[in-house]
């Protein structure tokens, strides 16, 4: 069965500071992994996904994410972070079927 | 195109009660699910629907929750009776069959059981 960790339940970075949320997960076969983020008293709202193809995938407000093979990672990357990136950062693993598992969530708290 | 709807936003009951929840997926998307998320944890899988057709129900506790999508559209989930542990807040998500789409999630509703 798949499954998803991220070892860290908070991160905090300075405004305008690169920022990095790390993800690694297990299934069989090819991995389909997604990011999501959740603000406060809402859904999830989808940034980005690796399907194939290029280990650097770009997303939404500013976002990008590695995907390791080698390394089972899938972290989610920003150059410089903003205090509106303040929220819950959700790591998601699809298997070849419709099944989607998510890890227990990173909080990111960026400071002004 | 219009999003996830679901309602109410906000619910509070006692133990034993029941309650339902109501969620309206994004138009075309046949698959559609029910996530449980307990206050600081990910979203754990409920039941997947596609079409009217029940994918996935194999942690749905049976006993008290119930969920069903008649007409391949529209969606209701049940507890009853409800227990204090099913404090969390329920998500519907809904996504297009196949292709490697992202799920799209509603706003939730918040349950809280007293």
């Amino acid at each position: 069965a798949q499954s998803v960790a991220q070892p860290e339940d908070q991160v905090n970075v300075a405004e305008g500071n690169p920022l990095t949320v790390k993800c690694t997960y297990s299934v069989s076969g090819n991995p389909y992994l997604f990011w999501y983020v959740q603000y406060p008293n809402r859904g999830l709202q989808f940034l980005l996904k690796y399907i194939t193809g290029d280990n650097l995938v770009k997303g939404s407000y500013g976002f990008e994410a590695e995907f390791n093979k080698s390394q089972t990672s899938f972290h989610l990357k920003k150059p410089s972070a903003l205090v509106s990136d303040s929220a819950l950062y959700f790591c998601a693993v699809r298997d070849g079927g419709q099944n989607f598992v998510f890890g227990p969530g990173t909080r990111l708290s960026v400071l002004p | 195109e219009a999003g996830v709807a679901q309602s109410p936003r906000y619910k509070i009951i006692e133990k034993r009660q029941s309650v339902a929840f109501w969620c309206n997926p994004i138009s075309g998307h046949a698959t559609l699910y029910w996530y449980q998320q307990i206050l600081g944890q990910g979203p754990k899988l409920l039941i997947q629907f596609q079409n009217n057709g029940v994918v996935d129900d194999s942690q749905l506790p049976k006993d008290r929750f119930s969920a069903e999508r008649l007409k391949g559209v529209d969606s209701t989930l049940k507890i009853q009776p409800a227990k204090l542990e099913d404090s969390a807040v329920y998500l519907c998500a809904s996504s297009p069959i196949g292709g490697n789409s992202p799920l799209h999630f509603g706003n939730g509703t918040r349950l809280t059981v007293t």
